[in-house]
C-alpha cells in the first residue's frame, strides 16, 4: 500500500532564506508526483507536476525534484517571501490508478518578515 | 472563468443530524472528485464521478455517506446521522477528464459535528 510522508510537519524561517521541503513515498511505481499549495479557505493550487520519467520541474522560484528509485521528492523554494506562507502538500498517482492521488499530510510553512 | 465552488463554506451541526454539501465544478469538466481532510492530515479520497456515474465508491467511509451528480454538473455529498468523527474539511475537485493530470480544487466545506 502506497504511503506518502512529509517531513517536517511545520517549518518557520526568516524571509529571504532558501528552503527545502521533503516528500517520501513507499512504492516507486508511480505515474507522477505533484506539489500543491493549500491556503486557508482557498482550496489547493497545483504548483508543479513531475512525470515519472522526469527528474525535476521548475516554476519561478520553485524547483521540484524526483528520485523515483529512492522514493523521494524535494520542493526547493528560493529567496522565500512572507507570501509563501502556506501548507505544502505532495501527492503521487500510482501506476495502477487512473484517478486516485495518494497524499502526504503536508508541511506548514511560515515565512517570518 | 469561474473556478470550483463549494457551499456552505462552514457547517456546524449536531450529532445525528443529516448534512448536504454542494460542489459546483468548472463548466465542461467531466470528472469530479470528493476528498476528506481531517485536521493535520492529508487528503483522503472518497469518491469520483465520470459524468454522472460513480464507478468507484470504495472510498466512502460508511453507508452513512452518499454522493450524487446530476447533469454532469453539480454534485452533492450527503452524510446521514453525522458523528463527531465526521468533522473535517470536505474538498471537491474537478478535471477536464478522468485521465487529466491536474485537478482543480474548491475552497472546501468545513464541517463541525458537535
Amino acid at each position: 500500500k502506497q504511503e506518502v510522508t512529509q517531513i517536517p510537519a511545520a517549518l518557520s524561517v526568516p524571509e529571504g532564506e532558501n528552503l527545502v521541503l521533503n516528500c517520501s513515498f513507499t512504492d516507486s511505481a508511480i505515474y507522477n508526483l505533484q506539489w500543491f499549495r493549500q491556503d486557508p479557505g482557498k482550496g489547493l493550487t497545483s504548483l508543479l507536476l513531475i512525470q515519472s520519467s522526469q527528474r525535476e520541474q521548475t516554476s519561478g522560484r520553485l524547483n521540484a525534484s524526483l528520485d523515483k528509485s529512492s522514493g523521494r521528492s524535494t520542493l526547493y523554494i528560493a529567496a522565500s517571501q512572507p507570501g509563501d506562507s502556506a501548507t505544502y502538500l505532495c501527492a503521487v498517482r500510482p501506476v495502477d490508478s487512473n484517478y486516485q492521488l495518494i497524499w502526504g499530510a503536508g508541511t506548514k510553512l511560515i515565512i517570518k518578515p | 472563468g469561474a473556478g470550483v465552488s463549494q457551499s456552505p463554506s462552514n457547517k456546524v451541526t449536531e450529532k445525528g443530524k443529516d448534512v448536504e454539501l454542494r460542489c459546483d465544478p468548472i463548466s465542461g469538466h467531466t470528472a469530479l472528485y470528493w476528498y476528506r481532510q481531517r485536521l493535520g492530515q492529508g487528503l483522503e479520497f472518497l469518491i469520483y464521478f465520470q459524468g454522472n456515474s460513480a464507478p468507484d465508491k470504495s472510498g466512502l467511509p460508511s453507508d452513512r455517506f452518499s454522493a450524487e451528480r446530476t447533469g454532469e454538473s453539480v454534485s452533492t455529498l450527503t452524510i446521514q446521522r453525522t458523528q463527531q468523527e465526521d468533522s473535517a474539511v470536505y474538498l471537491c475537485a474537478s478535471s477536464p477528464g478522468l485521465h487529466s493530470d491536474t485537478q482543480y480544487f474548491g475552497p472546501g466545506t468545513r464541517l463541525t459535528v458537535l
